[in-house]
């Protein structure tokens, strides 16, 4: 799977708009790219995946660029409740292939 | 709610014992894997079953195995437990009915090896 690089962390103000960034240049044509996000220790949830367009769905946004090297989730009304660290991961779909997970970007929301 | 079962969800034992977590997958999911988290490490892959059989495998000690059941559910025993086994264990399910691909996780076992 290709490598995803993530800063280390951001902040943002309750209500506000959180726009977290993902790199992944060396993505190749049939990996997808996926993010996910731990809430303190529990297990990690699915947020939203994408190939090449754009997506949205109730929890989030993800727009892909035009050459797919990079990502960028958007949570649009980002709560105390987003604080988390979010994974972006790149990954075949189809063969059942596990999640590799990095480091991250550590959310925080602020009052 | 993930849909997926994990138990117990803590545990403390002794270095040298032996401890096995459980897992019951999602309702039509053939996929189960296993991921540790320690403090100092992110989540790390261990193994993956697919109906039955191991499809992968990461990071996981001779000290540990796992298996998956004619129901799905799965077992990752970890034996001779030492101080740095000490961690969450999560298991995931995917590969089911739920044809986009999102793995859905539960919500841990905590272990702790004095």
């Amino acid at each position: 799977d290709a490598k995803t690089t993530q800063p280390p962390s951001m902040d943002c103000a309750e209500g506000r708009a959180a726009n977290l960034p993902c790199n992944h240049s060396t993505i190749s044509g049939n990996e997808y790219v996926y993010w996910y996000r731990q809430i303190h220790s529990q297990g990690p949830q699915y947020i939203i995946h994408g190939l090449k367009n754009n997506e949205t769905n109730e929890m989030a946004s993800l727009i892909i660029t035009e050459d797919r090297k990079s990502s960028t989730l958007i949570l649009p009304h980002a709560t105390l409740r987003d604080t988390a660290v979010y994974y972006c991961i790149v990954r075949v779909v189809g063969a059942n292939s596990k999640l590799t997970f990095g480091k991250g970007i550590t959310l925080s929301v602020r009052p | 709610d993930s849909g997926v079962t994990q138990t117990p969800k803590h545990l403390i034992t002794a270095t040298g014992q032996r401890v096995t977590l459980r897992c019951s997958p999602r309702s039509g999911d053939l996929s189960v894997y296993w991921y540790q988290q320690s403090l100092d490490q992110g989540l790390q892959f261990l193994i993956q079953y697919y109906n039955g059989e191991e499809r992968a495998k990461g990071n996981i000690l001779e000290r540990f195995s796992a298996q998956q059941f004619p129901d799905l559910h799965s077992e990752l025993n970890l034996s001779s437990l030492e101080l740095g086994d000490s961690a969450l264990y999560f298991c995931a399910s995917g590969g089911g009915i739920h044809l986009t691909g999102e793995l859905f996780f539960g919500e841990g076992s905590r272990l702790t090896v004095l």
